[in-house]
């Protein structure tokens, strides 16, 4: 069983479009995270949610909202897709929200913006 | 400010000779560091950490990291390179401001038989 799964795996879209990507994990943590990893394989996080509550929000815009059904999800909508939203996006998840251990994370989301 | 620093964009190594990965950080308190490796088309996955303790860190796939306090340098290293070691290294320091990681730009590791 995959610990952290992302749908979906590629995304090509227009300009304008909005679209959603879904994570769940099976590992029974209580935080998961948003990453965006650009063409520079540079790494930011973008949110990361403990047990459904949003502890981090960096700035990203807000066309970009994440959503916590349950703490095994973290999906995140993005609207209104600009070209510089072109970029992987990373889910990730970790016991606890400290950051004293491992980060478990997803293959990646390859958004492509035209 | 916190921070973390790859100054090596690519390394080269030759299989079966040591290689080292460098990484230099700034935090005001104790380092709470790690190493992830990321292969092509894949999510990043942990190597090792190092929160207290030896200095000398064992981790994954027969890598080790070295804790220098003074030096501020949390080096990943590994004795005898393998082909298969070629991924993308990033090093992280825990941001003790909001417990996020700081990332550093990672580095190409490249080894050639």
């Amino acid at each position: 069983d995959t610990a952290v799964s992302q749908t979906p795996k590629y995304l090509v879209t227009q300009m304008g479009n909005d679209k959603s990507i879904k994570c769940e994990q099976n590992l029974g943590h209580d935080t998961m995270y948003w990453y965006k990893q650009d063409s520079k394989k540079f790494l930011k996080i973008m949110f990361s949610y403990n047990n459904k509550e949003l502890i981090i929000n960096e700035t990203v815009p807000n066309r970009f909202s994440p959503k916590s059904p349950d703490k095994a999800h973290l999906n995140l909508h993005i609207n209104s897709l600009e070209l510089g939203d072109s970029a992987v996006y990373f889910c990730a998840s970790s016991r606890g929200h400290a950051n004293t251990g491992e980060l478990f994370f997803g293959e990646g989301s390859r958004l492509t913006v035209l | 400010a916190q921070s973390v620093a790859q100054p090596e964009d690519q390394v080269n190594v030759a299989e079966g000779n040591p290689l080292t990965v460098k990484c230099t950080y700034s935090v005001s308190g104790n380092p709470y560091l790690f190493w992830y490796v990321q292969y092509p088309n894949r999510g990043l996955q942990f190597l090792l950490k190092y929160i207290t303790g030896d200095n000398l860190v064992k981790g994954s796939y027969g890598f080790e990291a070295e804790f220098n306090k003074s030096q501020t340098s949390f080096h990943l290293k590994k004795p005898s390179a393998l082909v298969s070691d070629s991924a993308l290294y990033f090093c992280a320091v825990r941001d003790d401001s909001n417990y996020q990681l700081i990332w550093g730009a990672g580095t190409k590791l490249i080894i050639k038989p």
